[in-house]
């Protein structure tokens, strides 16, 4: 089983919609949740991490972790042809990582 | 400007020619990282180093090779290529306890091994 399982997507939404993505884990010792966000032939970037469960918002975007699920999941208000791009979502426990195999995101003007 | 580079960008190579691909960071972090990422298998961690002289096997070691002399490089060694090793391979660096989550990532390194 992996670690860290990831809706494939893609997925195609138009502009101004609600985006959810969403992923799964098998461990419960992991600590650190994150999502990042990879441009076409870009290096992957941190867009939130958090560390508990519950609700964490920055702006457009809110990362969820449910850690009696294992279920983390983001979420974008008023999605923007901006935000097309890969959605890596990825866990931190000691010192390793492991990330989801990606959402590949489309927002249409 | 706070970057993590990677060299080189693009390499095409043979079965078993030994290869270095070179990583630094001008951040001053302590932990850095090596990744590959591949269709359908998203990004795996190859090794990772949590300061000078410290490094430690990630998921997927097998085939590769590290070290870490010094604190703003990591270099990526294969010392005998096979065509499964080619991939896109992302170099990252974070602080190390207490800011290992935020990692930067560098351009990426697209593999050819013929």
């Amino acid at each position: 089983q992996k670690e860290v399982e990831q809706d494939p997507g893609p997925l195609s939404v138009p502009e101004g919609a609600i985006v959810s993505l969403n992923c799964t884990y098998s461990n419960s010792a992991f600590q650190y949740f994150m999502w990042y966000r990879q441009y076409s032939r870009k290096g992957p970037e941190l867009l939130m991490y958090t560390y508990s469960s519950g609700n964490k918002e920055d702006g457009r975007f809110t990362a969820q972790v449910d850690k009696s699920s294992k279920y983390i999941s983001l979420f974008i208000r008023d999605s923007q042809p901006s935000d097309s791009a890969t959605y890596l979502c990825a866990i931190l426990t000691g010192n390793q990582f492991y990330f989801g195999t990606g959402t590949s995101l489309t927002v249409i003007p | 400007e706070a970057q993590v580079t990677q060299n080189p960008r693009y390499l095409i190579t043979v079965t078993g020619k030994k290869l270095t691909v070179t990583c630094s960071q001008n951040m001053n972090h302590e932990y850095m990282s090596w990744y590959r990422q591949d269709p359908g298998l998203g990004l795996r961690q190859i090794y990772y180093s949590m300061n000078v002289e410290v490094t430690d096997k990630g998921d997927v070691p097998e085939g590769y090779k590290v070290s870490r002399k010094e604190k703003r490089n990591f270099p990526l060694i294969l010392e005998s290529p096979s065509p499964n090793q080619t991939s896109l391979y992302f170099c990252a660096s974070s602080w190390g306890t207490g800011g290992r989550e935020t990692q930067y990532f560098g351009p990426g390194t697209r593999l050819l091994v013929l």
